[in-house]
């Protein structure tokens, strides 16, 4: 079954506004993956954290990793209608399977 | 480098039909795997391989095979088609346990 849970599922932010998206593990992760995807695209690599408690930066997008490694984050700052899509955290407990969560599909409203 | 290629782009099958999805990648990656995506499921892995001759199965294998006989490809195959495997499969490829990347889709309808 699910191992990742994701929230929201859907989450509507005027342009500017700041959105978050939160993933959670029943089981300690060995590291966690972020994708984007556009409306019919496919998953666009973001970042992979490792470290418990890493946090790391690109541009307006924040990425954090729980101390626990059984969570993470991913915060956009003043979002912009590029910004549009569905946020995929991807965690991998061992060995070599991912277990993806069920997206966060963002809307900007201009 | 052309990445991460699938055929085809779309098709529809009838139940029972059976069919090859194709993944090709170029980048030399020796980690490929299957997904289907289905609306509020996000993605589920069917099938993946860390090498050539070595496949295994992910969280929704059955009603699928995969064979890996080079580096470059990593062909899905749907035994008897049922209208419960109507999804969108990507093909993903990575080198170790990075970045994966992803092919453009392949919708599959089941009718």
């Amino acid at each position: 079954g699910q191992q990742v849970m994701q929230i929201p599922q859907y989450q509507h932010v005027q342009e500017g506004e700041d959105f978050t998206t939160y993933c959670n593990s029943s089981t300690t992760l060995s590291n966690i993956q972020w994708y984007k995807q556009r409306p019919g695209g496919h998953p666009v690599f973001l970042i992979q954290l490792v470290k418990s408690g890493e946090v790391k930066k690109q541009k307006r997008l924040t990425f954090q990793f729980g101390e626990a490694k059984k969570n993470s984050s991913l915060h956009i700052t003043a979002t912009q209608t590029t910004d549009v899509g569905t946020y995929f955290c991807a965690g991998r407990p061992t060995g070599n399977q991912f277990y993806f969560g069920t997206g966060t599909s963002l809307t900007v409203i201009p | 480098n052309a990445g991460v290629t699938q055929t085809p782009k779309f098709q529809v099958l009838k139940t029972g039909q059976s069919m090859t999805l194709q993944c090709a990648q170029d980048m030399n990656h020796e980690y490929m795997s299957w997904y289907r995506q289905d609306p509020g499921m996000g993605l589920r892995l069917i099938h993946y391989s860390v090498g050539a001759g070595i496949t295994d199965q992910g969280e929704v294998p059955n009603g699928y095979n995969v064979s890996r006989s080079t580096t470059e490809d990593f062909p899905l195959r749907l035994l008897s088609a049922a209208p419960s495997q109507t999804s969108v499969y990507f093909c993903a490829s990575s080198s170790s346990r990075y970045e994966q990347y992803f092919g453009p889709g392949t919708r599959l309808t089941v009718t």
